[in-house]
């Protein structure tokens, strides 16, 4: 149990563009999803926790017309890059929880904009 | 706002041996401390998880003891072995219906 898929697992795409995440939990429902963001050996970043039906709160630093959050049902959490530049290249990662249960994660999202 | 520090960065044992990550947390009112296992390009994976209403929580070969005065608590991994390769995170909350706070992570590495 508690299944959280995370689409697409890799992009590759220009400078400029916009890419989007998907995160689902599969087998629960997901009334709180976070977003976070890793650098090679080192630590998770939390972005934004998202509750289902509320807007996103983000974390001191991220840009929230940057990364657009939505979390529409109690099983999807989107993620929107927006207008991509080589520094947002990153592994991001997903994670769901279901009240008073504990985070699991997706498989996250190695990003690279070239 | 919360901050939790993590020693060693990296710990390399033998297999068979024991392995004792350390992590501290500095908000008081935190009570939810879980640890994830990270295996290289893969997910997170809870492995345990302790609320501050218990001192230690065991579950075959790891266990985790906290310390709520000193505000630390610690991974214990017994008989280790080379499939226990991987970097363990601790974090803490107030609570799993709270946002975690990461440490920075342990690089374990079990030499056969």
């Amino acid at each position: 149990g508690a299944v959280v898929s995370q689409h697409p697992s890799w992009v590759i795409c220009k400078s400029g563009t916009s890419v989007k995440i998907e995160c689902r939990s599969l087998d629960f429902q997901a009334t709180t999803m976070f977003w976070y963001r890793q650098f090679p050996k080192q630590s998770l970043m939390l972005m934004a926790t998202s509750n289902e039906g509320s807007k996103a709160t983000y974390e001191q630093g991220v840009e929230k017309d940057k990364f657009l959050i939505n979390h529409a049902s109690l099983t999807l959490s989107t993620l929107t890059v927006t207008s991509a530049h080589p520094e947002d290249s990153s592994f991001y990662i997903c994670s769901a929880r279901a009240i008073g249960q504990p985070q699991h994660f997706g498989d996250g999202t190695r990003l690279s904009i070239l | 706002g919360e901050n939790v520090e993590q020693h060693p960065s990296t710990l390399s044992v033998q297999e068979g041996d024991s392995a004792v990550i350390k992590c501290t947390y500095s908000d008081s009112a935190s009570n939810y401390f879980p640890w994830y296992k990270q295996e290289l390009g893969k997910r997170p994976q809870l492995i345990i998880d302790i609320r501050s209403n218990v001192g230690e929580k065991k579950d075959q070969r790891i266990a985790v003891t906290l310390n709520k005065t000193a505000k630390h608590f610690s991974l214990h991994i017994t008989e280790t072995q080379p499939e226990d390769s991987a970097v363990y995170f601790c974090a803490a909350s107030k609570g799993s219906n709270y946002k975690l706070t990461f440490g920075k992570g342990t690089l374990l590495t079990v030499n056969p």
